[in-house]
């Protein structure tokens, strides 16, 4: 079976960039999309196709996709952005999800 | 805007079958380019794929659960349905139901559009 791997957690300073890696075998062949989840509520799209951000999701986000690994990056990472982090992809009839990653603003 | 809204019931037996309905408002849940996707995520843990459908009622699996999970779709209703047989306690978990938006007929999606999510719990 096909696996997506991600760090459970990252930490960063505000105002810093935290980038959240996605692995899996030749997954730049295949789109990435990745979600925010906070606390008690419902999973938000942040990026779709690999690096496409949807209407309302801040420029902060941006993704990208190559060889073995997908990333995610927040440029000037604000206390909001606190969260749990997940990347997903298709394969063979079926979503993918990633472990989660837990990132900690401090 | 779309809005999708989990139903069903809150406490299901152990060995017995989950029942879960997502109606959808705001938009038709006939079209080509979105099937229509059950995830789930117990307590503290990660979000699962459960399985989707399409308006045509074409489904794709978790193979995991494959052999336990019926999904249905009343495009009359504008509803879809989840049925899951033979629970166990590890099944206990918040159910969202979400819009797969296609990137293309045969390359996958995305989950664009979540309902808020509602809680089963697997208990005698």
């Amino acid at each position: 079976s096909y696996d997506l791997t991600q760090p459970p957690s990252v930490s960063v300073s505000p105002g810093q960039s935290a980038i959240i890696a996605c692995s899996g075998d030749k997954l730049g062949e295949k789109y990435t999309a990745w979600y925010q989840q906070k606390p008690g509520q419902s999973p938000v799209m942040v990026i779709y196709q690999d690096g496409r951000r949807p209407s309302g999701i801040p420029d902060r986000f941006s993704g990208s996709n190559s060889g073995n690994t997908a990333s995610l990056t927040i440029s000037g990472t604000q206390a909001m952005d606190e969260a749990a982090y997940y990347c997903q992809a298709w394969d063979t009839n079926t979503v993918l999800f990633g472990g989660g990653t837990k990132l900690t603003v401090l | 805007q779309l809005h999708l809204q989990e139903s069903g019931p809150g406490l299901v037996k152990p060995s017995e079958t989950l029942s879960l309905t997502c109606t959808v408002s705001g938009g038709s849940i006939s079209s080509r380019n979105y099937c229509w996707t059950w995830i789930r995520q117990p307590p503290g843990k990660g979000l699962e794929y459960i399985g989707s459908i399409s308006d045509s009622g074409a489904t794709y699996h978790n193979p995991t659960l494959k052999s336990r999970v019926t999904m249905s779709i009343d495009t009359s209703e504008n509803q879809f349905s989840l049925k899951l047989t033979s629970v166990t306690a590890a099944e206990t978990a918040v159910y969202h139901c979400a819009r797969l938006t296609r990137y293309t007929m045969s390359s996958g999606g995305y989950m664009d559009v979540w309902g808020k999510g509602t809680t089963v719990t697997v208990s005698s």
